[in-house]
Formats: C-alpha cells, sequence, structure tokens
C-alpha cells in the first residue's frame, strides 16, 4: 500500500543492546515525525524531520536515542544501549507539510528484557 | 504537566446513540487540533481536524466543536457503529511553533453496545 511502513514490527532485544528502528514515509510527504507510546499514556512527541534535517533534537528523551533522514525519505531511530524504560511502541508519522495532518505507521513495538 | 487531557478514559454508548468525547487543553497557542482513531496494534488514523479560526468542522457522521475561551473540544459521531469501538485520541498542534509534534492526550476508549 502507500501508507507508512515501519519496521520492525516488533523487536525484543536484551537491555544494553543497540536497536534500529526504520520508517518508510509516505512517498511525497516532506515532513517526518517520531512519536513513541508507553503502556497507558499518550502518543510522547520525540522528533521531526523537514526533509533531511531535524531542527529541534531536544524532544528525544536522552543522548542514547538518535535519528537520521537520507535523502528527504526514509528515516531511521537508533536507541544505543537500550534500558527497559525504553520498552514502548515506537510510531512514525509523515505529512505532506508541518501543518497538516500526520499520517501514522502500525509502529515497532520494542520490548527490552 | 499534561497540556492536552481526555479524562475519560472510556465511555460506553449504545449502537445508534451519539458518541461525544471531550478533550481539554491548557495551552493557548495551540491552534489545530485534530482527532485520531486507533485500534489494537495499528498505528492511529486521522479522523478529523479543527483550526481555531472555526468552531465547528463535520465530515459525515464526525463533528468536531470548539469552545476556544473555554479551551474545550469535543468530538461527535451520530449515529454510533459497532466499527467505532476503538480507542480516540485527541491532539493539538501549535502551526506556528516550529519544530514541534503533536501534543496527544491519554485517550478515550469508546465501547460501541449493540
Amino acid at each position: 500500500g502507500a501508507g507508512v511502513s515501519q519496521s520492525p514490527s516488533n523487536k525484543v532485544t536484551e537491555k544494553g543492546k543497540d536497536v534500529e528502528l526504520r520508517c518508510d514515509p509516505i512517498s511525497g510527504h516532506t515532513a517526518l515525525y517520531w512519536y513513541r507510546q508507553s503502556l497507558g499514556q499518550g502518543l510522547e512527541f520525540l522528533i521531526y524531520f523537514q526533509g533531511n534535517s531535524a531542527p529541534d533534537k531536544s524532544g528525544l528523551p536522552s543522548d542514547r536515542f538518535s535519528a537520521e533522514r537520507t535523502g528527504g525519505s526514509v528515516s531511521t531511530l537508533t536507541i544505543q544501549r537500550t534500558q527497559q524504560e525504553d520498552s514502548a511502541v515506537y510510531l512514525c508519522a509523515s505529512s505532506t507539510s508541518p501543518n497538516q495532518p500526520q499520517h501514522f505507521g502500525d509502529g515497532t513495538r520494542l520490548s527490552i528484557l | 504537566d499534561q497540556q492536552v487531557k481526555q479524562n475519560s478514559p472510556s465511555l460506553s454508548v449504545q449502537e445508534g446513540r451519539i458518541s461525544i468525547l471531550n478533550c481539554d487543553y491548557t495551552n493557548s497557542m495551540f491552534d489545530y487540533f485534530l482527532w485520531y482513531k486507533k485500534y489494537p496494534a495499528e498505528g492511529p488514523t486521522f479522523l478529523i481536524s479543527i483550526s481555531s479560526i472555526k468552531d465547528k468542522n463535520e465530515d459525515g457522521r464526525f463533528t468536531v466543536f470548539l469552545n476556544k475561551s473555554a479551551k474545550h473540544l469535543s468530538l461527535h459521531i451520530v449515529p454510533s457503529q459497532p466499527g467505532d469501538s476503538a480507542v480516540y485520541f485527541c491532539a493539538a498542534l501549535n502551526s506556528g511553533g516550529g519544530a514541534d509534534g503533536l501534543t496527544f492526550g491519554k485517550g478515550t476508549h469508546l465501547i460501541i453496545q449493540p
């Protein structure tokens, strides 16, 4: 389909390992967002890309989190030295421009053992 | 400090009746509001939005009302159908805020009873 695609859909890993989550936005969408949803919580905004640049990285929970976007398309969210509190569903969204509705992927469910 | 609040974790409505989901916000800089619907194991799906220059927006069975003075918005679904059973998230945006994403409430689980 033509929606936002995220991979993997599920990831289980041991504490201390690094993980990389991938997001493939809707074609032509220049704005890309990462959110996470912890159990029983709403969605927490992490970072936004306009094209390849992220003007503000202050939403990332710690310096173990990083994100990049190349070619104005695919984005990866990397979590280094994972901790149990990183367990959550990580959602990616894209939109045609920052003030238009965002369209979400189905997320990556990350479980840290 | 929660800037978008959905005070009802769940709501049960009979099929065919009106469902009213409520949302309050505290940040007066928010000027664009959205409602999303989420099924288990899926990402949120955009339903309807409203700009702060309006007080009502309608799309089929869905209507969103905005009361800026009360910093309150609501989503009306009429008539409610079994497929409407899902978690509904209210979200808000400061469109002049630059690099901010949406601020979400914690959601309301709507259950449509047959």
